[in-house]
Order: structure tokens, then C-alpha cells, then sequence
């Protein structure tokens, strides 16, 4: 099973401030496969990003994500206020889907 | 628009069967493009790949919860459905439904609004 872990676990910036988030596997991950969510409290997760890359419909281009192989990036160019959730990471192979354990990204 | 809603007892009594049945509105289960699939968040932690069914009712389990992890389809009333077998306190969750989408490289793209259920005597 491939593990996916996710740093830093807590993000504390400002809006207006560029957020980084980091999703590193414990093995290689096709780009097709590695997804990104957002979740805020009480609410389902979201989709974000898809094939590492793109982004899903209506997601703001602020959002953006980058990687391959074992290294995959969440970017937030500049944070709006909604942006302030818990990011995860998730990736499938072998007809397996596993999650990061989350970043969250707080308000400074 | 593709809909996905959860139900379900909120209370199960430890070493009982959890059921959960997820319908879905404005789509088919039976399409031959998708995935659909259950996935947990216990209170205070992340989220959790529990399993996931194709139209031709092909499994695929999480291995840490395969031997007590039934997914199913009932295509007569457009719905799919979660049992997990010997519960306890550890199976506290969230519980999401969502579908796969094979243009968004299988990522859960629609998701349900999610069901809580406790397991407590």
C-alpha cells in the first residue's frame, strides 16, 4: 500500500500569503492518479485538483498543483479568507486509494 | 446534476453489522464509466479509503478492512450500500459516499454529505 504523507500538518499564514503544501509518496505515483482535496469543518471534502495538475471545474486558479513520481505540491498562490481548511492528498493504484493525513491551513 | 445522500443508523452496539446505503439522483449506478465508493473520517482525524464497487458489482477493499467490508448494488433502486461486520468503538466515523470519475483519474468527484455513526452500548 502506498502511504502518503502530507507536511506540514499546520499551515499558519495570513490572506494574501502564498501556502505551499508538500504530499510526499512512499513510493512512485502515476501523475494521472494523484488527486487534491479541500475540506472545511462539517462539509464533505472537495475536489480540487486532479492528475496532479489540473483543476477541477468551477476551482478558482489560485489553486494550483504541480509534482511527479514521489513528490506532489498544493500551491495557493494568495489565500482568500475560504481558504482556510485542511488540504489532503490522495492517490490510486493497483485499484487501492489512500489519503495524505491532512494539512490544515490556519489563519495567522 | 449528480446527487449522493447517505442514510443509516447514527447508533450501532459494538460487535453488530454496520449498514449504510448510499442513493444516488441524477445519474445510474449501473453506468459502466464509474466507480463508487465508501470512505470514513473518525472525529478529529482524516479522511480513509473503506472500499469501492464498479457496475458489474467488482469489489475492492481497503486490506486493513477486507474481511469485514461488504459493498454492494442495487441497481432496481439506484443505490448502493456499506456493511461493515464486528464493529467497535474504533469504526466511529463519518461516513461518505462518492463517486469516481475516471476524467478526473478515479479522484472522488461527487461526494455525499456524509452520515455520523457512533458505535457505543
Amino acid at each position: 500500500e502506498i502511504v502518503l504523507t502530507q507536511s506540514p500538518g499546520t499551515l499558519s499564514l495570513s490572506p494574501g500569503e502564498r501556502a505551499t503544501l508538500s504530499c510526499r509518496a512512499s513510493q512512485s505515483v502515476s501523475s494521472t492518479y494523484l488527486a487534491w482535496y479541500q475540506q472545511k469543518p462539517g462539509q464533505a471534502p472537495r475536489l480540487l485538483i486532479y492528475g496532479a495538475s489540473s483543476r477541477a471545474t468551477g476551482i478558482p486558479a489560485r489553486f494550483s498543483g504541480s509534482g511527479s513520481g514521489t513528490d506532489f505540491t498544493l500551491t495557493i498562490s494568495r489565500l482568500e479568507p475560504e481558504d482556510f481548511a485542511v488540504y489532503y492528498c490522495q492517490q490510486f493504484g493497483s485499484l487501492s486509494w489512500t489519503f495524505g493525513q491532512g494539512t490544515k491551513v490556519e489563519i495567522k | 446534476q449528480l446527487q449522493l445522500q447517505e442514510s443509516g443508523p447514527g447508533l450501532v452496539k459494538p460487535s453488530e453489522t454496520l449498514s449504510l446505503t448510499c442513493a444516488v439522483s441524477g445519474g445510474s449506478v449501473s453506468s459502466t464509466s464509474y466507480y463508487w465508493g465508501w470512505i470514513r473520517q473518525p472525529p478529529g482525524k482524516g479522511l480513509a479509503w473503506i472500499g469501492s464497487i464498479d457496475h458489474s458489482g467488482t469489489t475492492y477493499q481497503n486490506p486493513s478492512l477486507k474481511s469485514r467490508v461488504t459493498i454492494s448494488v442495487d441497481t432496481s433502486k439506484n443505490q448502493f450500500s456499506l456493511k461493515l461486520t464486528s464493529v467497535t468503538a474504533a469504526d466511529t466515523a463519518v461516513y461518505y459516499c462518492a463517486r469516481h470519475d475516471p476524467m478526473t483519474g478515479e479522484s472522488f468527484h461527487v461526494w455525499g454529505q456524509g452520515t455520523s455513526v457512533t458505535v457505543s452500548s
